[in-house]
């Protein structure tokens, strides 16, 4: 597609069902950042992949956090059990190569109620 | 842990009225320092890339320029639609990307 693209766009689930966020990455593009953000704040680095390596995970918040690119393509972020906490904005990002610019998708809406 | 932080949090201009962002960072090996435009319920777009002291890039009404300590953006004569919220992004060594929290931007008319 012509930019990153992220579904769903908004998510709303109860408290300890698990979600799967999915982002499918501008044709072409090596590299895939997740990144969480709160209202007023900056994207906070979630983890990172290399085609299908996840190369840094030190930003998931806690083991109810993964992620995985399984084709070096289409992205999955699954939250488990989730909690009130993880209600945010999810964005993703891709890049041609792995020190070239990023390009944002729309991002993923989630409230946990 | 890298580190970058931007000021002011928030900066009111009347149009016409130039002024700068500061973003400071301290990161182990830079590759590149990016800076992003966000507009509200957006995700953020790309402006810049710097990758050296000394570099500068522009962009209309913008300009970028890099040390070895910070980067400033410049916003000349600044017109209403260039309000937003800019964000700056450093580039470690290992390639992780790692943004402030941004500067707000509003320009009145």
């Amino acid at each position: 597609g012509a930019g990153v693209s992220q579904s769903p766009r908004y998510k709303v689930t109860k408290r300890g069902q698990d979600v799967a966020l999915r982002c499918d990455p501008i044709s072409g593009h090596v590299s895939l950042y997740w990144y969480r953000q709160a209202l007023g704040q900056g994207p906070e680095f979630l983890t990172y992949f290399n085609y299908e390596a996840q190369q840094d995970k030190s930003g998931l918040p806690n083991d109810r956090f993964s992620a995985e690119r399984p084709e070096g393509s289409i992205s999955t972020l699954t939250i488990q059990r989730t909690e009130q906490r993880d209600s945010a904005m999810y964005r993703c990002a891709s890049s041609l190569e792995q020190a070239t610019e990023a390009f944002f998708g729309q991002g993923t809406r989630l409230t946990v109620v | 842990e890298d580190q970058v932080t931007q000021s002011p949090e928030a900066l009111r201009l009347q149009e016409g009225e130039s002024s700068s962002l500061n973003c400071s960072y301290t990161v182990s090996g830079l590759r590149g320092l990016f800076w992003y435009r966000q507009d509200p319920g957006k995700g953020p777009e790309f402006l810049f890339t710097l990758y050296s002291a000394g570099e500068e890039k522009e962009k209309e009404r913008l300009k970028a320029t890099l040390t070895k300590k910070e980067s400033f953006l410049h916003i000349t004569a600044p017109k209403p639609e260039d309000s937003a919220t800019y964000l700056c992004a450093v580039q470690a060594m290992d390639y992780k990307l790692s943004f402030g929290a941004g500067t707000t931007v509003t320009v009145r008319a």
